[in-house]
């Protein structure tokens, strides 16, 4: 199963876009790149996620590039309650597994 | 409103003790999880379930043990042999089938070890 790096820590002024990136290189071709956040002490949400083509949905937008080798994950307008860790995660051949790095710590400063 | 409940929210064992946390979901998901956190770590996944009487160890699995006896539920017993179990326990769930399933958490159970 595919393995993600990620930044350790960002910082990201309110009101900007946030763009914390990943990289997936051993990524296969069946697998899916999945973002989830993490406020302190609370379960994962799930974001946003893809094959091949950049998504957009009400929270995200998610760059995929062309040799899927690496990801963008852009938060439009960055507010304080996006402050979080946020986790890049190739779903995994064997369906059920997600695997978990450590993740972005994105501080969203006033 | 569908989701996952996690029981208790805060526990505390003494060491040598064995303790179950709860795990219930609505969500009609045949998938469920159990994943550990330990201070600013990511998760790791120590037990998944895809079916009703079925289980398979994930990467940090010894020490631990479930059950999976009705599709709603998959408790997470930590037993004494497990060396080091104060953390943060997160419990999940999906659908099967196919690739696109996200993950749907519940809100976590923090054990502590006294």
């Amino acid at each position: 199963d595919a393995k993600t790096t990620q930044p350790t820590s960002m910082d990201c002024a309110e009101g900007r876009a946030a763009n914390l990136p990943c990289n997936h290189s051993t990524i296969s071709g069946n697998e899916y790149v999945y973002w989830y956040r993490q406020i302190h002490s609370q379960g994962p949400q799930y974001i946003i996620h893809g094959l091949k083509n950049n998504e957009t949905n009400e929270m995200a937008s998610l760059i995929i590039t062309e040799d899927r080798k690496s990801s963008t994950l852009i938060l439009p307008h960055a507010t304080l309650r996006d402050t979080a860790v946020y986790y890049c995660i190739v779903r995994g051949l064997n369906f059920n597994k997600f695997y978990f790095g450590s993740g972005t710590k994105l501080n969203v400063k006033p | 409103d569908g989701g996952i409940t996690q029981s208790p929210k805060y526990l505390f064992r003494k060491e040598g003790q064995n303790v179950t946390l709860s795990c219930e979901q609505n969500l009609n998901h045949d998938a469920m999880y159990w994943y550990r956190q330990d201070p600013g770590q990511g998760l790791r996944l120590i037990y998944y379930s895809q079916i009703v009487n079925d289980f398979q160890k994930g990467d940090i699995a010894e020490g631990y043990s479930v059950s999976r006896e009705k599709k709603e539920s998959f408790p997470l017993t930590v037993t004494s042999a497990q060396k080091n179990p104060t953390a943060f326990y997160l419990c999940a769930s999906s659908i099967t089938g196919g690739l696109t399933g996200e993950l749907f958490f519940g809100e976590g159970s923090r054990l502590t070890v006294l």
